[in-house]
């Protein structure tokens, strides 16, 4: 099992550009989320999914926009980027009970 | 909304010394996670804590969740270089595990001197 993939790892954007973290997980897992990681403040939570075609929002939801359309993939869309969503992005999954695994992190910079 | 408070924010300690981090809850605690980061690497999964009073251990790391509910500890004995990172807690509220919607404490820096 290759756990949950994130692409790419960095990645520059201008303000007002559109791009979209990819996320995959290839252990059937119900359950993925998307955190953003900024120094002092830990994990805050954008969105989760609880299965293909359910998404809900988290404590930071603002100017990000997800989609669950099978179980494998989680993508996060950025749609018009701006320099207060530099962050280090990390998607993760789990099954119902058990731990939550994470990806290795997207490294994004808003110039 | 669920809040979780971890301390201290940051921990230097010499080699070979006992350290403990705690994780504050605002609300009852149902399922409470500890991962450790290295500096720019993912999270590593250490400890599942679900029930009050439960108490686990891997290798000299051990964490307990107080009878209440509402804290949870990380104690590592005889630190070493290896234990440097960032610690963090992470937990749900009520019937999480079946929604997978976690929160995090603001993580625990951890230096060890050799």
């Amino acid at each position: 099992n290759a756990g949950v993939t994130q692409t790419p790892k960095f990645q520059v954007l201008k303000t007002g550009q559109s791009m979209t973290l990819q996320c995959a997980q290839d252990m059937n897992h119900e359950y993925m989320s998307w955190y953003r990681q900024d120094p002092g403040m830990g994990l805050r939570l954008i969105h989760y999914s609880v299965g293909a075609g359910i998404t809900d929002q988290g404590e930071v939801p603002n100017g990000y926009n997800v989609s669950r359309s099978t179980t494998e993939d989680f993508p996060l869309r950025l749609l018009s980027a701006a320099p207060s969503q530099t962050s280090v992005y990390f998607c993760a999954s789990r099954s119902r009970g058990n731990e939550q695994f994470f990806g290795p992190g997207t490294r994004l910079t808003v110039l | 909304s669920q809040e979780l408070e971890q301390s201290p924010q940051s921990l230097i300690v010499q080699e070979g010394k006992n350290l403990t981090i705690n994780c504050t809850s605002s609300k009852t605690l149902y399922g409470l996670y500890w991962y450790k980061q290295k500096y720019g690497e993912g999270l590593i999964f250490l400890m599942m804590l679900q029930k009050g009073g439960e108490e686990k251990s891997h290798e000299k790391i051990t964490a307990k969740l107080d009878e209440k509910k509402q804290q949870s500890s990380l104690h590592i004995t005889a630190s070493q270089p290896s234990h440097a990172g960032i610690y963090l807690c992470g937990a749900g509220p009520r019937g999480s595990s079946n929604t997978g919607k976690l929160i995090f404490g603001q993580g625990t820096t951890l230096q060890v001197k050799p």
